[in-house]
């Protein structure tokens, strides 16, 4: 099976950076996805890890250790408007079937 | 990006009566879509995987017979939520993966009231 452990909340400065951690044990691993969901509004797709090392798409990079079964989301020069739940989410060896965390509340403040 | 469509965006209906949820994808074909089922601060539950010409595959706990799911098409998965109740009001999701199989699209999601 999967558990996959991320923070419940977060609350950072406008203009500052947050990293959002998640932790992951599975059964098997075949890459590791970041959403943004805003509230009332479906998860948009961020970032997507296959292999170790940071990948950066402009504010946001993601990382990911398989050895350690972690990853991060970080976001720079915060905006308001990056307020918005994190959601981890592991995708299995076999099948494209994810398995999310809980999210991460990110609140963004002046 | 991809895109998946749902419709319609928000139902309201009473106690007992049926609703179905469409989930398109747009500019891909997609054998395989997913259903998920996400209640007020709480994270995404997978409900069942379509299949496109086959049975759908249901998550443990989620009632088949309730939770009816359609893939006729390449581009259009239906679920009809039988029978609805008041607990059934949620917001439900479909996603699909994009041609490259790496990306995973989610659709608008539907908003589900069941008075």
């Amino acid at each position: 099976g999967q558990n996959i452990d991320q923070p419940t909340e977060m609350t950072a400065t406008e203009g500052a950076i947050v990293q959002i951690n998640c932790t992951y044990q599975t059964s098997g691993f075949n890459g590791l996805f970041w959403y943004q969901q805003h509230a009332g509004e479906a998860p948009t797709f961020l970032s997507y890890n296959v292999l170790d090392g940071l990948e950066e798409k402009g504010r946001f990079s993601s990382f990911l250790s398989r050895s350690k079964g972690y990853s991060y989301l970080l976001l720079k020069e915060l905006q308001m408007k990056d307020s918005a739940s994190y959601l981890c989410a592991v995708r299995p060896r076999e099948g494209n079937k994810l398995t999310f965390g809980t999210g991460t509340q990110l609140k963004v403040e002046l | 990006g991809a895109v998946v469509s749902q419709h319609p965006s928000w139902v309201i209906c009473k106690s007992g009566t049926s609703v179905k949820i469409e989930c398109r994808s747009l500019d891909f074909q997609a054998t395989t879509m997913f259903w998920y089922r996400q209640f007020p601060k709480q994270s995404l539950m997978l409900m069942a995987t379509s299949n496109e010409g086959s049975k759908a595959t249901y998550e443990q706990g989620v009632e088949k017979d309730k939770f009816l799911i359609n893939h006729a098409s390449l581009t259009l998965s239906t679920l009809t939520v039988t029978s609805a109740h008041p607990e059934d009001s949620s917001f439900y999701i479909c996603s699909a993966f994009a041609g490259d199989g790496e990306t995973q699209y989610f659709g608008p999601g539907t908003r589900l009231l069941v008075l």
